[in-house]
């Protein structure tokens, strides 16, 4: 039973489409994340979201638009995707006292 | 902001020898925690230990245990009896505080290969 789920696992798309990430965590979890793993492995935080409620958005650009209808599901669409949009984006979810728990990622490539 | 520097982008030893990763961290935070998480080739995240600041005693996990330096900043990650199955990226992180919305700063990764 999978804690934090994402799908697709992969996806590979033209520039200039545009496509959606869904995550979903069934641990009862108030905050949902999506990270960014870039070529380099380097991996960093974009959005978070606590019971619904945007709390982190880290410059990325307003092509990407993550949405929470509940607190169990964080999605992530992309618009207009561009050639440096490829990477892994990872889905995540904590609670207070707890550790991040993280989805197997996305490997977004486009082409 | 927090940054956290992992300088050794590759490593490798021996099956069954002792490894350490290392770590440093700069903050200006007194309560804070730190991770170390695996990424092996199947690209999951899977954390491997963590630590709360506010304790002195070195988290251990099984194989693995970190020596945590506070006044260095510094958190290390020591792998005993390595196992093929250690082969992974390992990445340091840093949370700032445990209110549960608090995002994870990473390091840029060491890639650990074990040799057998």
């Amino acid at each position: 039973d999978t804690a934090v789920s994402q799908t697709p696992k992969y996806l590979v798309t033209q520039m200039g489409n545009d496509k959606s990430i869904k995550c979903e965590q069934n641990l009862g979890h108030d905050t949902m994340y999506w990270y960014k793993q870039d070529s380099k492995k380097f991996l960093k935080i974009m959005f978070s979201y606590n019971n619904k409620e945007l709390i982190i958005n880290e410059t990325v650009p307003n092509r990407f638009s993550p949405k929470s209808p509940d607190k169990a599901h964080l999605n992530l669409h992309i618009n207009s995707l561009e050639l440096g949009d490829s990477a892994v984006y990872f889905c995540a979810s904590s609670q207070v006292g707890a550790t991040s728990d993280f989805g197997s990622g996305t490997r977004l490539t486009v082409v | 902001a927090q940054t956290v520097t992992q300088s050794q982008p590759e490593m490798s030893v021996q099956e069954a020898e002792t490894v350490t990763l290392s770590c440093t961290y700069d903050t200006s935070e007194n309560n804070y925690y730190l991770f170390w998480y695996k990424q092996p080739p199947s690209r999951q995240m899977i954390l491997v230990i963590r630590q709360e600041a506010y304790k002195q005693q070195n988290a251990t996990e099984n194989r693995f245990s970190v020596n945590f330096q506070k006044a260095a900043k510094s958190f290390s990650l020591k792998i005993s009896d390595s196992q093929l199955g250690d082969t992974a990226m390992y990445f340091c992180a840093f949370m700032r505080s445990n209110f549960g919305n608090e995002k994870l700063t990473f390091g840029t990764g060491t890639r650990l290969t074990i040799i057998p």
